[in-house]
Parts: C-alpha cells; structure tokens; sequence
C-alpha cells in the first residue's frame, strides 16, 4: 500500500506569492498516476491536475504539476484570492490513497 | 452535464446500518469505474473503496474491510454502498466519485453525511 505524505501542513502566503506544496510517495508510483485536487469549505473536492502534470479541462495555467518516482509537487505561480484552499494529491496506482492535506492560507 | 447526487444519509446508532446511493447522469455509468470516499469533520480526505465497472473486481480501504460492502446497478445508474456494524468513526461526509480505472477522479458528487451516535 503506498502512503502519501504532504509537506507543509499549512502554507501562510500573501496573494500574489509563489506556492510549492510537496506530496512524497512510500514507494514508487508507476506511470505517474498521480493527481491533485483543490477543496475549498462545504464543497466537494476539485480535480486540478493527473498525471502528475496535467491540468484537468478548465483549470488556469497559473497551476501546474511535476514530479516523478516518489517526489511530486504542485505549484502555483501567483495566488489569486479564489485559490486560498486545502490541497490533496491522490495516488491511483493499483489502490488508492490520499496525502493528509495541505492548508494554504492568507499571510 | 455530469452529475453524481448522493442519499441516504442520516443518524444512525453505533452498530447499525445504513446504504447510501449515488445517482449518476450525463455520462455513461457504465464505462466508468466508481469509488466512495469520506471526511470526516475537521479532517482530510480518505479513500473507501472502489468497484469496476463491470462489477467484477473490488477493493476496499483497511479500515472498512469485512463491514462495508460497494455495489452497483448500470441498468439503473446507481451506485450502492452498504455500510454495517457501523462505529462513531465513521461519521463523515461521504462522496461518490468516477474514474477510468487507471485515472483520477474525474467527477464527484456533493456528498451525503454520515453521523454515528448514540
């Protein structure tokens, strides 16, 4: 079973910022069966990006995704108010699992 | 447009049971493996199982293992998840989502919650 863990629990940033969220596998994930998924309060979570790197239909080019083997991150470039969030990547290689969440807040 | 609408929701008592179904539309049902995942309150996202889309392979997380069952019906559209001898860690939002199998999860539902009390 692979265990994902994230890094930083949460992420203090002022809109405008630079955000590099970190996901690291227990053991390789094959093809890069790797996504992330924003989830903001009292909704359902939103896929962002699969394949470790590729964005999901309608999702803005200031989100991207890369990372290979056990080491994958998602980035993005400047934050807008609308993407203060909690971020979760999610492994679908065989079984599936999800990191424990990364909190990205208002500095 | 695709949608996934969850029911079944509710109060229960520690040791009872309870099956909530997802109602798909605006896609094929059947091309399309299904999962449930939860949240608890306060807390992250956990895998809970999945089925295929024939119905002829499942997988459940640990932690619901022997006493939750997943199921479908494609003629109906619907996705079943049967959950018995239920605990208070359990109680949680569930969500109904879809993949390919070998893909993210592409669509979710907006989620029914579970409490478990006494």
């Amino acid at each position: 079973e692979i265990v994902l863990t994230q890094s930083p629990g949460t992420l203090s940033l002022f809109p405008g910022e630079r955000a590099t969220l970190s996901c690291r596998a227990s053991q390789s994930i094959s093809s890069n069966y790797l996504a992330w998924y924003q989830q903001k309060p009292g909704q359902a979570p939103r896929l962002l990006i699969s394949g470790a790197s590729t964005r999901a239909t309608g999702i803005p080019d200031r989100f991207s995704g890369s990372g290979s083997g056990t080491d994958f991150s998602l980035t993005v470039s400047r934050l807008e108010p609308e993407d203060f969030a909690m971020y979760y990547c999610q492994q679908y290689d065989g079984s599936r699992a999800f990191g424990q969440g990364t909190k990205v807040e208002v500095k | 447009q695709v949608r996934l609408v969850e029911s079944g929701g509710g109060l229960v008592k520690p040791g009872g049971s309870l099956r909530l179904s997802c109602a798909a539309s605006g896609f094929t049902f059947s091309d399309y493996y299904m999962n449930w995942i939860r949240q608890a309150p306060g807390k992250g996202l956990e895998w809970v199982a999945y089925i295929s889309s024939s119905s002829s392979d499942t997988n459940y997380a640990d932690s619901v293992k022997g006493r939750f069952t997943i199921s479908r019906d494609n003629a109906r559209n619907t996705l079943y998840l049967q959950m018995n001898s239920l605990r208070a860690e359990d109680t949680a939002v569930f969500y109904c989502a879809r993949d390919w199998g070998s893909g993210p999860l592409s669509a979710w539902g907006q989620g029914t919650l579970v409490t478990v009390s006494s």
